[in-house]
This record gives C-alpha cells, structure tokens and sequence, in this order.
C-alpha cells in the first residue's frame, strides 16, 4: 500500500548544521502537512504546502523552510539546528479540501523523523 | 492559554472500565474536532471525528462536543489494555484548511 513514507527514520545532527527531512504522501493525497512532535508534547503545526506553494505557516522561525515537488512529495529543511529542535517530525498528507472534499480529519501520518540534535 | 488543553494523566482505569478523556478549546471558531491514538514511538492515528453538539458513537468510542463550554470528550467502554495509549484531542478552525491545533495529549493506562 501507498502510505505516507517518510526518510530518514532517525537522524543525529550537530547544533548548528542543517538537516533536509523528505516525505511521500499517500496515493491520491496532494496536501501535505508537516508537524513537530517534541517529547511528550502534542505535534506542533509547522507548515502546509499545496500545489507546490506553502498555503499555510504555524509559529516556526524562517529557519524552517520547505518544498514541494509536482509529485506532491514534500522537503522540510531546518537550518542553524538548535538543541530545541530535537523531536519527532512528523509528515501528514489529506486530499485537498478546497476540492470540495469534506476534511475528516482523517491525516495520513507518517512515521515519522526522530531528529536529535547534540 | 493554550489553543487545545488536556489533562497530560496518566489516566489509570481497570480493564472493563469506561475511560473519560476530556479537551478544552479557546477558540470558538473551532468547527471540527477530532480525537487521534498514538502508541509509544508510533504515529498518531485518527480514532473520531465530531463536528456537531452532542454525541457521536463508534463501537466502544464516544465522543462529546458542547461547543458552548468549548469541551470535547472522548469516552471508552469497556477498556481493554491495547487501549493504553496517548489521546490527542485536535481542532481545527473553519478558516483554517486542513491544519489541525493539537492538544498535548493525555497518557491512559489500562490495567488488567
């Protein structure tokens, strides 16, 4: 099945350098969300591309950025990474509510990028 | 005060037993919430949505809106130890597409 597939599933970074996180969304979803899940946190909304643009931006620095490409695979890139950054990334595709589809809700996550940062 | 708030527990129940989750929103134009599972080191997984006042069931899961009190719950009978688990209660505001505000979660624990 054509889940959401995220890559890497762990990764260690140095305070400072940057990192690339990659995700590929269900089949047949062309939104993708992504998410920052610190330990024992619920995930953090950080951003929602569409139709290769970024529609939507929760409260993250310009020190997160992202992409999306016309297969509606999905980058997010943290660059100058603090120790804060240490978490769990998490990747969600839906299909596109402004096509008239209802939202359930029903996000498509992925497993995840546990990212730690020493 | 936070968008989405939940008590983090840990909730402790007897296996059989009802477990109540309960969530808080601040922002009334909240229109659509949902309640996800997430096992440790796993992905949160879409257990119930509700989008109208009152209750909505599904096999053991009830969920509760009132949107006057700006209160959400999700009740499991019959708790069963593949229950344990963290509940995450999400919103999301009408004009806000498909981004969803989560709680932080409440940790349940059912024991047998």
């Amino acid at each position: 099945d054509a889940g959401v597939t995220q890559s890497p599933t762990h990764l260690i970074k140095t305070r400072g350098q940057q990192v690339t996180l990659r995700c590929s969304p269900k089949s047949g979803h062309d939104t993708v969300s992504w998410y920052q899940q610190a330990l024992g946190q619920g995930p953090q909304f950080i951003f929602q591309y569409y139709e290769e643009e970024e529609r939507q931006r929760g409260n993250f620095p310009d020190r997160f950025s992202g992409h999306q490409f016309p297969n509606y695979s999905s980058e997010l890139n943290v660059n100058a990474l603090l120790l804060g950054d240490s978490a769990l990334y998490l990747c969600a595709s839906s299909p596109n509510r402004d096509r008239g589809l209802p939202f359930s809700g029903g996000y498509t996550f992925g497993s995840g990028t546990r990212l730690t940062v020493v | 005060q936070k968008e989405v708030e939940q008590n983090s527990g840990p909730l402790s129940v007897p296996e059989g037993a009802i477990a109540s989750l309960n969530c808080t929103y601040s922002d009334r134009g909240s229109q659509s919430f949902f309640w996800y599972r997430q096992y440790s080191g796993k992905s949160p997984e879409l257990i119930m949505s509700i989008y109208s006042n009152g209750d909505k069931e599904d096999g053991r899961f009830t969920a509760q809106l009132n949107k006057a009190s700006q209160y959400v719950s999700l009740l499991i009978r019959d708790s069963q130890p593949s229950d344990s688990a963290t509940y995450l209660c999400a919103v999301r505001r009408d004009n806000a597409g498909n981004m969803l505000t989560f709680g932080g979660g409440t940790r349940l624990m059912v024991k047998p």
